[in-house]
């Protein structure tokens, strides 16, 4: 089945430690995004990527690096210059390309707790 | 101004009421648009497409409003199992925006 992957499910990271996301599609979709969500918050989006080898910075990139060599994984690192990363993390894919009416499918999301 | 906003709610309804959310959107080049249901600690999963000519699915209407840049999502006879938070979401110059999304609760 198609789908979109992102692991761990549940992150712990000591204060000052980079840690990495994965994120996996085998939608054959183009664009891919990652949010960041906050209890009882909306979705902001940190880096989105159109195609492969190039990305954008969304809305609170500051703190967040991200990589895009293949066309199905999309990887969001979390470094330590990020101030306050305990958070909910959600990675989407669409068709992108100019298509229109490109729903976006999510992965079941990392939870990352900073201990 | 943000790209997408929406009454955050919480909305605190009894059970069979109609519900009403609306969503605004800057960027009249926006091209796409659609309806999210997140339920708790859950990732979003797609309700509906909203499209110019209206939309219909059972208890669910959609609408959009290009003129006056703003997308509405009616629920009608309003169930128990619709508690959860409701999000709108553009696609706007390649980039996929979310409103802040509104609690829905219904109550018995």
């Amino acid at each position: 089945d198609g789908g979109i992957t992102q692991s761990p499910k549940y992150l712990f990271r000591k204060e000052g430690q980079n840690v990495t996301l994965s994120c996996e599609q085998n939608l054959n979709h183009d664009a891919m995004y990652w949010y960041r969500q906050d209890p009882g918050q909306g979705l902001r989006l940190i880096y989105y990527s159109q195609i492969v080898n190039d990305f954008q910075k969304g809305d609170i990139a500051e703190g967040y690096s991200v990589s895009r060599e293949k066309k199905e994984s999309f990887p969001l690192t979390v470094t330590s210059a990020q101030k306050n990363p305990t958070a909910f993390y959600l990675c989407a894919s669409t068709l992108g390309g100019g298509a229109r009416n490109t729903e976006a499918f999510f992965g079941q999301g990392t939870r990352l707790t900073v201990v | 101004r943000k790209e997408v906003e929406q009454d955050p709610g919480p909305f605190n309804v009894p059970e069979g009421a109609t519900v009403a959310f609306n969503c605004t959107y800057s960027n009249s080049a926006s091209q796409s648009f659609f309806w999210y249901r997140q339920d708790c600690r859950k990732e979003p999963k797609l309700l509906m497409s909203v499209y110019s000519s209206g939309n219909e699915d059972g208890r669910f209407t959609a609408q959009l409003n290009r003129a006056s840049q703003y997308i509405s999502l009616l629920i009608r006879d309003s169930k128990l199992s619709d508690s959860a938070t409701y999000l709108c979401v553009v696609n706007s110059a390649s980039k996929i925006i979310f409103g802040s999304g509104t609690r829905l609760s219904i109550r018995p």
